[in-house]
């Protein structure tokens, strides 16, 4: 079983401020999908990175697939409140019959 | 108009009771999942059926029986409930996209979720 690590588990920090989310695997993935998940809701779909490398750009978050496609990154510019929530990595590891296994999580509090 | 829905949204019961969990998607989505998520907020793949096949069993105890009358349905029946069935379940769908013809990718909308206790 691949598993994913994410770095940090909790972070809490002020409105404005900058922050990155890592996930880590030893595995190498087909693609890798970013979720944000809040209370009492399902993990809504953010981003799908594909390619090695790739870097993507929604608004003021910005995802990479790491060169060797087995880790990825989240960077939020000038965090709001409304960014609050648990991120989730998430990889299809397998070339053709895929299972999507999630990572372990980062929940993100932003402060007013 | 939901595109994944599952009822209940919680589900209180008693040890050894059996209960099921419904799913619907309205995407036309081809597969369809039951996620866990645990109190350390971890999601584990449990079940897919793709067209009402099953395609993914990931070693859950048989006491959890997946049905999927249709494409666009798939419900959760546990046997004999235990207090470890505890958790949060997902239902979700997908669907295949193909960018061109060598990029193919996988986009899942996930339900939001069914709150099991057992008590």
């Amino acid at each position: 079983t691949q598993l994913l690590e994410q770095s940090p588990q909790f972070l809490s920090i002020q409105e404005g401020e900058n922050l990155t989310v890592y996930c880590n695997s030893s595995s190498v993935f087909s693609s890798l999908q970013w979720y944000r998940q809040e209370p009492g809701e399902g993990p809504v779909l953010l981003v799908t990175v594909v390619t090695g490398g790739e870097v993507k750009k929604l608004k003021r978050l910005t995802f990479q697939f790491g060169d060797a496609r087995k880790d990825s990154s989240l960077h939020i510019t000038a965090a709001q409140p409304g960014d609050t929530g648990l991120y989730l990595c998430a990889a299809l590891s397998n070339f053709g019959n895929e299972k999507l296994t999630f990572g372990t999580g980062t929940r993100l509090t932003i402060i007013p | 108009d939901t595109a994944v829905s599952q009822t209940p949204k919680y589900l209180v019961t008693q040890m050894g009771n059996d209960k099921s969990i419904k799913c619907e998607q309205n995407l036309g989505h081809d597969t369809m999942y039951w996620y866990k998520q645990d109190s350390k907020k971890f999601l584990k793949i449990m079940f897919s059926y793709n067209n009402k096949e099953l395609i993914i069993n990931e070693t859950v105890p048989n006491r959890f029986s997946p049905k999927s009358p249709d494409k666009a349905h798939l419900n959760l029946h546990i046997n004999s409930l235990e207090l470890g069935d505890s958790a949060v379940y997902f239902c979700a769908s997908s669907q295949d996209i193909w960018r061109d013809p060598t990029d193919r990718v996988v986009g899942y909308t996930f339900g939001s979720g069914t709150r099991l206790t057992v008590v």
